[in-house]
């Protein structure tokens, strides 16, 4: 089976700027979340999405956006990009079959994306 | 809320030496824990995870990982360091009484294995 894919794998854009970034699951996930990884801040939880819904938003501005496709297929959108936005950003997908927490992420390998 | 604290950003262990990485976590309900190991320039691949079944949890790569709730810790160990082990280590716990994917992660360990 297919990992998590993630495209592109490296973006380089300008101050101002809005950017796409795609996530591809594994076949038959129906959760898909959103991370970013900075050496600062370590590893954050952008939100989550299930059924075509975000059912969990992390602390992030609203310039920070996703959606889920019918085929489960995500995309996060972030506009009017900052240099503090310089990261790589992972895409997990889990099955989502539980009732509470505690499915297993699997991740991508990541967008790194360079704000100058 | 939850949280995950990682004692140590950096660990060192010789060739064959036991490799020890401390994870504590804060969580009001039972939590969901897991381990996962990044190599440079790629994602996050799962090593174990938690989930009460059993308090010894193994894993991938001869790694494994002990619950402990009196101590609230999640200690990922392997008993022989080998060269390929050299990568950042993240703890993470997941809320357990929501349903949700959402992971908060600790601030990651980087183990470096010497010859």
């Amino acid at each position: 089976k297919a990992g998590v894919t993630q495209t592109p794998r490296y973006l380089i854009k300008t101050r101002g700027q809005q950017v796409t970034l795609s996530c591809s699951p594994i076949s038959g996930h129906r959760s898909v979340s959103w991370y970013q990884q900075t050496p600062g801040q370590g590893l954050q939880f952008l939100f989550e999405y299930f059924s075509e819904t975000q059912r969990n938003k992390g602390n992030f501005p609203g310039r920070f956006s996703g959606r889920q496709f019918s085929n489960s297929r995500s995309e996060m959108n972030v506009s009017t990009l900052e240099l503090g936005d310089s990261a790589l950003y992972l895409c997990a997908s889990s099955l989502a079959l539980a009732l509470t927490g505690g499915d297993t992420q699997y991740f991508g390998p990541g967008t790194r994306l360079t704000v100058l | 809320a939850q949280s995950v604290t990682q004692l140590g950003s950096h660990v060192s262990v010789s060739e064959g030496a036991l490799v020890l990485l401390r994870c504590n976590y804060s969580s009001s309900v039972p939590p969901y824990l897991f381990w996962y190991v990044q190599y440079p320039n790629q994602g996050l691949q799962l090593l174990l995870k938690y989930t009460s079944a059993a308090t010894l949890v193994k894993g991938i790569n001869g790694f494994e990982a002990e619950f402990k709730k009196s101590e609230t810790s999640f200690h990922l160990t392997k008993p022989s360091a080998h060269m390929s082990d050299a990568a950042e280590y993240f703890c993470a716990v997941s809320d357990g009484s929501s349903n949700t994917g959402k992971l908060i992660f600790g601030q990651g360990t980087t183990l470096q294995v010497k010859p």
